[in-house]
């Protein structure tokens, strides 16, 4: 299994540009997640899915957008990049009626 | 989201040395879990605490659930150099929402 992977690794954008962090896992996992972290800061919650077809929003939702077509994807959506974004994102995943959730490698990401 | 509060912020560990750190939050939690993160790389799982009173080991790391619901702390003990990186500890109320505290940096002392 390659457990949660996370694509791109690095990106820099400009302010306004649009882009999609993609999250797939191979575990048959139910339950998917995106989060932030900054600098002193903890991971916050972005959005999360608890099946295909079901997304709900965290703690900081704004100014992205999430879907779930399928099990093994769970892609966030920029869809007008801020300097505020800067930040590192995480996608983590795990199985229904679980606390464990396991974190792909994150991207960092720069806006400019 | 609700706030945990992670002490210390950062600390100084020379090999050999056992090492605690804690976190309190002002909600009541159903899980407290650990985890370890590396430069670049995603945090990583170290131990789940189910039940209040709870203690639980997983090789020289010791964590417990505190009693009151609202507090855990890690032990680390006989630290080696591997075990630098930053700490979490992260509560949950609801099986997908993980809250965070901002993280203890461990690293070794020259």
């Amino acid at each position: 299994n390659a457990g949660v992977t996370q694509t791109p690794k690095f990106q820099v954008l400009k302010t306004g540009q649009s882009m999609t962090l993609q999250c797939a896992q191979d575990m048959n996992h139910e339950y998917m997640s995106w989060y932030r972290q900054d600098p002193g800061m903890g991971l916050r919650l972005i959005h999360y899915s608890v099946g295909a077809g079901i997304t709900d929003q965290g703690e900081v939702p704004n100014g992205y957008n999430v879907s779930r077509s399928t099990t093994e994807d769970f892609p966030l959506r920029l869809l007008s990049a801020a300097p505020s974004q800067t930040s590192v994102y995480f996608c983590a995943s795990t199985v229904a009626d679980s606390y464990e959730q396991y974190f792909g490698p994150g991207t960092r990401l720069t806006v400019t | 989201g609700q706030q945990l509060n992670q002490s210390p912020q950062s600390m100084f560990i020379q090999e050999g040395e056992d090492v605690s750190m804690n976190c309190t939050s002002s909600s009541i939690f159903n899980t407290w879990l650990w985890y370890k993160q590396d430069p670049g790389e995603g945090p990583v799982l170290l131990i789940a605490l189910y039940k209040a009173g709870e203690l639980t080991s997983n090789g020289r790391l010791t964590a417990q659930f505190g009693i009151t619901r609202k507090d855990s702390f890690l032990n680390i003990s006989a630290s080696i150099p591997s075990d630098v990186g930053i700490y979490f500890c992260a509560g949950s109320a609801d099986y997908y929402k993980l809250s965070f505290g901002a993280g203890t940096t461990v690293t070794v002392r020259a």
